[in-house]
């Protein structure tokens, strides 16, 4: 089956700054990779996704970009705000998605220094 | 978005006792849903996919005895913790993909079941 892996496991990042999360997934049949952002006791809330077809995304100041020859995917979070601070995890996906379900990474704890 | 809808946010329940928790799709049809169980500070593990009319899958190490899935409707799943122990303690979330849709899943609130 899938396996993602996932790191940084903690970012800290100071207020404006980038922040880079990494992903890499084991089956090259996988097709979509959506990455959630999760607060604190909350659900997880996507918020962007690309599929295998593109190489990058972008939508405001999130981007992500895929590597499938090298199988692995990236977000990208440019000027940094405090309320970007969660836990975001990414996942993998070979049907889309939707029967399958998806397989998540470990997730990453960003921190926002202000 | 689509809205899937979880209940109860919070459980504290005694050990020994079964605790239900309903996940609905609220706008949308759901023939399968997926049922997560998350412990503190960590990721989403998928314990079982529930299919509408039929049997639950559960993922390998997931007692099929122990957390009773029921789809019997196409808004509808529920997730039974059966006589539950403190090590039942954790997070469980649902999602369901709308059918159609391009893939995106759609979360539950989450339950925080707390078994003392």
């Amino acid at each position: 089956g899938e396996n993602v892996e996932q790191h940084p496991s903690t970012l800290s990042v100071q207020e404006g700054d980038s922040a880079v999360i990494k992903c890499t997934y084991s089956d090259s049949a996988s097709n979509y990779f959506p990455w959630y952002k999760q607060e604190l006791g909350k659900r997880p809330q996507l918020i962007i996704d690309i599929r295998s077809n593109v190489g990058e995304k972008k939508d405001q100041r999130i981007a992500v970009t895929l590597n499938k020859t090298a199988k692995h995917f990236s977000l990208h979070i440019t000027e940094t705000q405090p309320e970007d601070s969660a836990v975001y995890f990414c996942a993998a996906s070979a049907s889309g998605g939707g029967a399958d379900g998806l397989t998540f990474g470990k997730g990453t704890h960003l921190i926002i220094q202000p | 978005g689509a809205v899937v809808s979880q209940h109860p946010s919070r459980v504290i329940c005694k050990s020994g006792t079964s605790v239900k928790i309903e996940c609905r799709s609220l706008d949308f049809q759901a023939t399968t849903m997926f049922w997560y169980r998350q412990f503190p500070k960590q990721s989403l593990m998928l314990m079982a996919t529930s299919n509408e009319g039929s049997k639950a899958t559960y993922e390998q190490g997931v007692e099929k005895d122990k957390f009773l899935i029921n789809h019997a409707s196409l808004t509808l799943s529920t997730l039974t913790v059966t006589s539950a122990h403190p090590e039942d303690s954790s997070f469980y979330i649902c999602s369901a993909p709308r059918s159609g849709g391009p893939g995106e899943l759609f979360f539950g609130e989450g339950s925080r079941l707390t078994v003392l």
